[in-house]
């Protein structure tokens, strides 16, 4: 089982719509996890962090799930600008590295 | 402010030669890390560094792959006998490396190495 999995789509949603897009993670002892965006050939960008239950920015709840080890992101209101691959991103305790997901890529389409 | 920046933003080198990335991290930032991501993969991890030290050298794929940070600030990943698998985007992060957000990382815009 790879440590961080996601769907890797493409969701394509029309403009307005709802989207969420869930991980799953093997390791049971990981305490800090995140969401970045990444555009077409440009770095990933830090979205969001969630450490504890989960939490909430503009259109953007993030939620964890550590029985199920599962986080999930949730997107409101999808804008075109959305667009963009999303990438998980798990840590365990400690000065360990980072562990990426390969992305789910979203389309908005007008 | 200024965020990571990396130099050169492409490299196009041959086959067995040695080339250099430097990375900049966000002044301030302890902890610097070394990503590579291929088309269609999340990065990889490679090396980390707290300060000068490197505190975790595990995702080096072998031997030809080194990296300094010998002030403390600027780090140069240094690839020997480069093969053409070794083409993919580098990418360098700092965060601040203590505190309650400690590890959130912020990237710089990568390198593109291809090896011809």
């Amino acid at each position: 089982r790879k440590e961080v999995e996601q769907d890797p789509g493409p969701f394509n949603v029309p403009e307005g719509a709802t989207v969420a897009f869930n991980c799953t993670y093997s390791n049971s002892a990981s305490q800090s996890f995140f969401w970045y965006r990444q555009d077409c050939r440009k770095e990933p960008k830090l979205l969001m962090s969630v450490y504890s239950s989960g939490n909430e920015d503009g259109r953007f709840t993030a939620q964890l799930n550590r029985a199920s080890q599962y986080i999930s992101l949730l997107i409101r209101d999808s804008k075109l600008s959305d667009s963009a691959t999303y990438l998980c991103v798990v840590n365990a305790p400690g000065n360990t590295p980072l562990v990426f997901g390969k992305g789910t890529r979203l389309s908005v389409i007008a | 402010g200024a965020g990571v920046s990396q130099t050169p933003s492409n490299k196009v080198t041959e086959k067995g030669k040695y080339v250099e990335l430097r990375c900049d991290p966000i002044s301030g930032h302890t902890a610097l890390y070394w990503y590579r991501q291929s088309l269609g993969q999340g990065p990889e991890f490679l090396i980390y560094f707290q300060g000068t030290g490197a505190a975790d050298d595990s995702g080096l794929p072998n031997d030809r792959f080194f990296a300094v940070r010998p002030e403390g600030s600027v780090s140069t990943l240094k690839i020997q006998r480069t093969e053409r698998g070794d083409s993919a985007v580098y990418l360098c992060a700092s965060s601040l490396g203590s505190g309650r957000t400690w590890n959130e990382q912020f990237f710089g815009p990568g390198t593109r190495l291809t090896v011809l």
